[in-house]
């Protein structure tokens, strides 16, 4: 099983709304990762979690906030959002160099975002 | 930091031509670089991952070349058809900034448009 499922696929929140991404793996993967990507634009990477602790933040305003209850599970909390954080998120989920073997990144789906 | 570069950045072929496309980057300590390929609206889906150690994968019609020294990677495409129509992106794997965690820098991406 190669997969890494993302829920839900397509969601539209106002600006004052609370919601949450989800993403799950069951490959024994040990780093996940959240990307944004915007439209004709490569992923960004926004966080990475390792062993179930947050180790890159790559200066993400605090209106996201992940979360990653266990090794298979990897949340995004969304806060306040504005029109411009509308983009596809994407999870991604991949081996460590620690656990050794093949680091090969695996994505989801992606949730399309779209804040009104 | 590592920034990754694609050529071209869109391409389009008759069905049947074989293809090139380029990936370089800037810093060679990587521990490996992945290809991966994106439908409109999609998530990305893994083709080739080449470990730094490596110098070539394929996988059916698809080469992924690696000289890591040079710091470039080619795909190569054979007998394209309509269905391989989409954007490709080349992604290295690297250690961040403190060395303590992996992150993928992806380029901006080829689109590819292969007319029946």
């Amino acid at each position: 099983d190669t997969e890494v499922t993302q829920t839900p696929k397509h969601l539209v929140m106002g600006m004052t709304n609370k919601k949450s991404l989800k993403c799950e793996q069951h490959m024994g993967h040990r780093a996940m990762y959240w990307y944004k990507q915007k439209a004709k634009k490569p992923p960004e990477l926004m966080f990475v979690y390792s062993y179930e602790k947050l180790s890159i933040n790559e200066s993400v305003p605090s209106r996201f906030s992940p979360e990653c209850p266990n090794s298979s599970l990897l949340n995004l909390h969304l806060h306040a959002l504005q029109p411009e954080d509308s983009a596809l998120y994407l999870c991604a989920s991949s081996h460590t160099p620690r656990q050794g073997g093949s680091t090969e990144a695996f994505f989801g789906q992606g949730t399309r975002l779209t804040v009104v | 930091k590592q920034e990754v570069t694609q050529i071209p950045a869109a391409l389009s072929v008759p069905e049947g031509e074989n293809l090139v496309l380029n990936c370089s980057f800037t810093d060679s300590a990587i521990y490996n670089l992945q290809w991966f390929r994106q439908d409109p609206g999609k998530g990305l889906t893994s083709l080739l991952l080449i470990q730094s150690s490596q110098r070539e994968q394929t996988s059916g019609r698809l080469n992924a070349s690696l000289d890591k020294s040079s710091g470039r990677s080619t795909l190569y495409i054979a007998a394209s058809q309509p269905g391989d129509s989409a954007t490709y992106l080349c992604a290295v794997g690297a250690p961040n900034s403190g060395g303590s965690n992996y992150k993928l820098t992806f380029g901006k991406g080829t689109l590819l448009t292969v007319n029946p």
